[in-house]
């Protein structure tokens, strides 16, 4: 089983509004990852988590802010977006393996900001 | 900064051709390298993951490496419609400290013409 679950699967939010977006494996995998994906472009990676540890931050905005509360889950949240910011949000999770990091994507959460 | 280098395409193929994906790659100390297939509007798909020189087949992908060349192929036997889909080459590992990031190509865009 490799299946990535996220949810909502389509979010509209104003540039004010305080949202989450929430993903969840159940694949034991201990590393999870935010990615931003634009139409016609590849992910961009934005945060990995390794057991539970914010690992990296690709110098992401303050605006988003990723939480995992424990090794299953993983969430973005989200204030005051930009139109800029609306895109394919994507999570992954790979097991900690030194070697492989085959990373498994989720459906994705289509946001746009109005 | 590493790259990953794909042609963009649009590669055409007539239905029960061979498709063929190619990948070149910057980090000569990249260690696993994948190619992931995403339809318009889903999620990035993995497909086939390789680690070391030589041929890996799984049905009608086989993907090939050369890390002396720092070279990543896919072929696609018997192509059908529903392989039309973007193609990503991903790569991790190598120099750089962190096993966790991918770098995507842009993606090859494959038709299959029935």
């Amino acid at each position: 089983d490799t299946e990535v679950t996220q949810t909502p699967k389509h979010l509209v939010m104003g540039m004010t509004n305080k949202k989450s977006l929430k993903c969840e494996q159940h694949m034991g995998h201990r590393a999870m990852y935010w990615y931003k994906q634009k139409a016609k472009k590849p992910p961009e990676l934005m945060f990995v988590y390794s057991y539970e540890k914010l690992s990296i931050n690709e110098s992401v905005p303050s605006r988003f802010s990723p939480e995992c509360p424990n090794s299953s889950l993983l969430n973005l949240h989200l204030h005051a977006l930009q139109p800029e910011d609306s895109a394919l949000y994507l999570c992954a999770s790979s097991q900690r393996d030194y070697r492989t990091y085959e990373q498994y994507f989720g459906p994705g959460t289509r946001l746009t900001v109005t | 900064q590493k790259e990953v280098e794909q042609n963009s395409g649009p590669l055409s193929v007539p239905e029960g051709a061979i498709a063929s994906l190619n990948c070149t790659y910057s980090d000569r100390v990249s260690q696993s390298f994948f190619w992931y297939r995403q339809y318009s509007g889903k999620s990035p798909e993995l497909i086939m993951s390789i680690y070391s020189n030589g041929d890996k087949e799984d049905g009608r992908f086989t993907a090939q490496l050369n890390k002396a060349s720092q070279y990543v192929s896919l072929l696609i036997r018997d192509s059908q419609p529903s392989d039309s889909a973007t193609y990503l080459c991903a790569v991790n590992g190598g120099s750089g400290g962190s096993n966790y990031k991918l770098t995507f190509g842009k993606g090859t865009l494959l038709t299959v013409n029935p």
